[in-house]
């Protein structure tokens, strides 16, 4: 079981770039990193994946070195409204059936975005 | 737009009562799960279902019970609800093989009184 392990909080101001970074030392070899976003009262909703190296969209991107026991959100520019908890979760989402057994959410990482 | 429905935003019971959560997706998916979310403690998995009729316990089964009688539903049972099972509720669905994650509900936010 992969689990993961973030800061519990950041604080940024507007129009900064934030970086948020999990720990996921023991990622297994079909493991991709899969961020979430969740603002109040609402579920999570799926932000960012990656397997290896660099991936980008409108919204963010991921870092994900070599060996994989880390990864990085990066979020250009933030505004208030990207004020949210963020998930990093590890797991293998494919085929397999028992697959959910392999997603753990932890607690997240708060970020607060000050004017 | 994809979704998945929960059938209360907010409920009040009371201890010992039997509690139903619903949770409806349109999307033909066929994984589903049930998490609960408190304070300090992220989400945790309660059960989930990959296929009618299939259920598989999660990390925190105690105390619940699920049913999935058709694909798009998937059913939440508290037998005797108590105030340690007050919390936020949140159902998700996933479409089997596709290496892109979850949609999830808005939640029920449970207090038992």
């Amino acid at each position: 079981l992969a689990k993961t392990t973030q800061p519990i909080s950041m604080d940024s101001y507007e129009g900064q770039e934030v970086n948020i970074t999990c720990s996921h030392n023991n990622i297994a070899t079909n493991d991709y990193i899969t961020w979430y976003q969740q603002f109040p009262s609402q579920g999570p909703r799926f932000i960012i994946q990656g397997y290896k190296t660099k991936v980008t969209n409108e919204v963010a991107s991921l870092f994900i070195p070599a060996d994989r026991k880390s990864s990085t959100l990066s979020l250009p520019r933030v505004s208030l409204s990207d004020t949210a908890v963020y998930y990093c979760l590890v797991g293998d989402m494919g085929y397999d059936q028992t697959g959910a057994n392999n997603l753990f959410f932890g607690t997240g990482t708060r970020l607060t975005v000050i004017p | 737009d994809v979704k998945v429905t929960q059938s209360s935003r907010y409920l009040v019971k009371r201890t010992g009562e039997k509690v139903f959560l619903e949770c409806v997706q349109d999307m033909d998916h066929e994984n589903m799960f049930w998490y609960r979310q408190d304070p300090g403690l992220g989400l945790r998995l309660i059960y989930f279902s990959y296929d009618v009729k299939m259920k598989e316990k999660g990390d925190i089964p105690e105390g619940y019970s699920v049913s999935r009688e058709k694909k798009e539903r998937f059913s939440l049972i508290l037998e005797s609800a108590s105030t340690n099972q007050t919390s936020m509720y949140l159902c998700a669905s996933q479409f089997t093989g596709l290496i892109a994650g979850y949609t999830f509900g808005s939640g029920t936010r449970l207090t038992v009184v």
